[in-house]
């Protein structure tokens, strides 16, 4: 089962700030967490993922709480190729090529 | 640069009958795995191959086998077929196993079983 917590659907105004929560309340010290996305009929796409630490880089932000038990994705500019099916997602990281993935937050960009 | 390609696209089985799936790795990835992905759910990991061995499975039937191949490329296989293994069927690669969390998928293999 998946150790995360997502709300089923969001929206989010083109041009605005997209801000999607996660709860991973039973993370260990060892989790890391990943975040993917996956865009209609295509196969995930890796965002970015952390272990404590706000990470950022071209796609996306990742805002972890001090106690690590929840993280935000933040996409700062949406746009309307941002609409997918964004999965947040805990692991450690010699799991390999396992991922378990959630239900997800649906994502809807609009104008 | 080639990402992962898959075949064959969409395919349409029936009941009882067997398939295989194909995967080739980004070049230079010796990690290959494999996910199902139902309609309206996450994907499900189904199998890994790290330099032709596997290194972990999924909460499969043994129906669902794979190999992985000196080239890296990989076979899913499924047989006796069911109407539930309808699914899109992704393939995904990374360079290594530790620090593998990084995965790059696939467009997926898009199977119908009638």
């Amino acid at each position: 089962d998946a150790k995360t917590t997502q709300p089923p659907s969001m929206d989010c105004a083109e041009g605005r700030a997209a801000n999607l929560p996660c709860n991973h309340s039973t993370i260990s010290g060892n989790e890391y967490v990943y975040w993917y996305r996956q865009i209609h009929s295509q196969g995930p796409q890796y965002i970015i993922h952390g272990l404590k630490n706000n990470e950022t880089n071209e796609m996306a932000s990742l805002i972890i709480t001090e106690d690590r038990k929840s993280s935000t994705l933040i996409l700062p500019h949406a746009t309307l190729r941002d609409t997918a099916v964004y999965y947040c997602i805990v692991r450690v990281d010699n799991q390999g090529g396992k991922l378990i993935f959630g239900q997800g937050t649906e994502l809807s960009v609009k104008p | 640069d080639a990402g992962v390609t898959q075949s064959p696209t969409h395919l349409i089985k029936t009941r009882g009958q067997h398939v295989t799936l194909r995967c080739s790795p980004i070049s230079g990835h010796k990690s290959v795995s494999w996910y199902q992905q139902v309609l309206g759910q996450g994907p499900q990991f189904i199998f890994q191959y790290y330099e032709k061995e596997e290194r972990g499975r999924g909460n499969f039937p043994d129906r669902f086998s794979a190999r992985q191949f000196p080239n890296y490329s990989s076979e899913l296989n499924v047989n006796a077929l069911l109407l539930g293994d309808s699914a899109l069927y992704l393939c995904a690669s990374s360079l290594s196993t530790r620090r593998a969390g990084e995965l790059f998928f696939g467009e997926g293999s898009r199977l119908t079983v009638l």
